[in-house]
Formats: structure tokens, C-alpha cells, sequence
């Protein structure tokens, strides 16, 4: 299983971008990564996912370099309610090991005003 | 769509007992997987089931089980609680692409 390795804590002013880099060395080939948002007593949600290169959504920004063993999430202009616990998430498809996906132990992201 | 739902959001219970938590997919989906959160331990996978089978399994002891219906709605159980076992359980649904799982809003379980 890859194991995952994140800051365990950043802070940000509002209207800043946000950049949250995640250590993958041991990445399989057929992995993907995911980033997930997690509030106070609440499961995580879904942000984005990628498998190489660029991805982007609504929400986020994902940059994975060539050799995939790093991904940095980007949030484009934080708000408040962007503080909360972003986890990357490193495993298979569904069907072949998606339940191996190991949850890393997650970087608290505080914005300030 | 419904999203994931589980019941009951809170629970306490006493060392020894034991508890059944419930957890109830999005329409669709047809893998669970279950989840045990603990400000130590952080995000642990226990198990996942699809279409009534086991398909993978994480590091706990046999205390933790679990089971699939074939309405994809998934029960955990967990026997002779100990105090350790207090944690948010949470419970993801995922459909067929990727590795998007959806995430319940979890039970609380309090073990005194």
C-alpha cells in the first residue's frame, strides 16, 4: 500500500490560493489519487482526483508531476469555511482494491481573516 | 440522490456490549466500505464489502464484523466493547467510477 505523507498543519489568510503537497513514494501504477474535505464530526467529502498531470474542477486544482510521486492540491482564493482537514488518498479503482486505499494522516488547513 | 446514511448518529454504550451500526448506500452503489476515526489513529479502514462479499479487510481484531444485505445496505458489529473502541465509525458508499467513495455523516460511538 502507498503510504501518503502531508504537512500536518497550514495556515492562510482569505483570498490567498492554497497549495497542500502530498508524498507518494510508493505509488503503484494503477493507483489514483483523490483529495477529500473533512468539517468537525463530519465524514469527507469528495474533492477532486487525479491520475497524472493537471486536473481541475469547480472547486480545485490537482498538479501531479510525471513521476507521481508527489500531488499538490490548489485552492484558488480560500475563504473561512475553507478551514478544515484535507486528506490525499492514494489507491486503486473500484472493482480491483479500492477499499486498500490508505487515508494519510490528513494536513488541518486554518484560514484567517 | 439520497447520499450515505447511517444510523444511529450516536450511541454510548458500556465495556463489554456490543453494537450494530447501520449504513445504508447511495442508490446504486454497490460497494461499502466502513471506516473507524480516532483523533490517535486518524482515518482506519476496517472493511469492505461488495455485492454481500467481503472483499477486503483491514487490521482489526475479529471483534469488528460486518455484513452486506442485497440491498447493499451494510451493518457493522463490534463485540465485547472496549474503551478504545470510541470513535467516529464512518461508512462510504462508492459506484462505478473511479475511486470516488461518499461518506456518511458517521456514528458516534462512546464506550464508558
Amino acid at each position: 500500500l502507498a503510504k501518503t505523507t502531508q504537512p500536518i498543519s497550514m495556515d492562510s489568510y482569505e483570498g490567498q490560493e492554497v497549495n497542500i503537497t502530498c508524498s507518494h513514494n510508493n505509488i503503484a501504477t494503477n493507483d489514483y489519487i483523490t483529495w477529500y474535505q473533512q468539517f468537525p464530526s463530519q465524514g469527507p467529502r469528495f474533492i477532486i482526483q487525479g491520475y497524472k498531470t493537471k486536473v481541475t474542477n469547480e472547486v480545485a486544482s490537482l498538479f501531479i508531476p510525471a513521476d507521481r510521486k508527489s500531488s499538490t492540491l490548489s485552492l484558488p482564493r480560500v475563504s473561512l469555511s475553507d478551514t478544515a482537514v484535507y486528506y490525499c488518498l492514494v489507491g486503486g479503482r473500484l472493482y480491483t482494491n479500492a477499499g486498500k486505499s490508505t487515508f494519510g494522516d490528513g494536513t488541518t488547513l486554518t484560514v484567517k481573516p | 440522490k439520497a447520499g450515505v446514511t447511517q444510523t444511529p448518529r450516536y450511541l454510548i454504550k458500556t465495556r463489554g456490549q456490543q453494537v450494530t451500526l447501520s449504513c445504508s448506500p447511495i442508490s446504486g452503489h454497490r460497494s461499502v466500505s466502513w471506516y473507524q476515526q480516532t483523533p490517535g489513529q486518524g482515518l482506519q479502514f476496517l472493511f469492505e464489502y461488495f455485492s454481500e462479499t467481503q472483499r477486503n479487510k483491514g487490521n482489526f481484531p475479529g471483534r469488528f464484523s460486518g455484513r452486506q444485505f442485497s440491498n447493499s445496505r451494510s451493518e457493522m458489529n463490534v463485540s465485547t466493547l472496549e474503551l478504545g473502541d470510541s470513535a467516529l465509525y464512518l461508512c462510504a458508499s462508492t459506484g462505478t467510477s473511479y475511486n470516488e467513495q461518499f461518506f456518511g455523516p458517521g456514528t458516534r460511538l462512546t464506550v464508558l
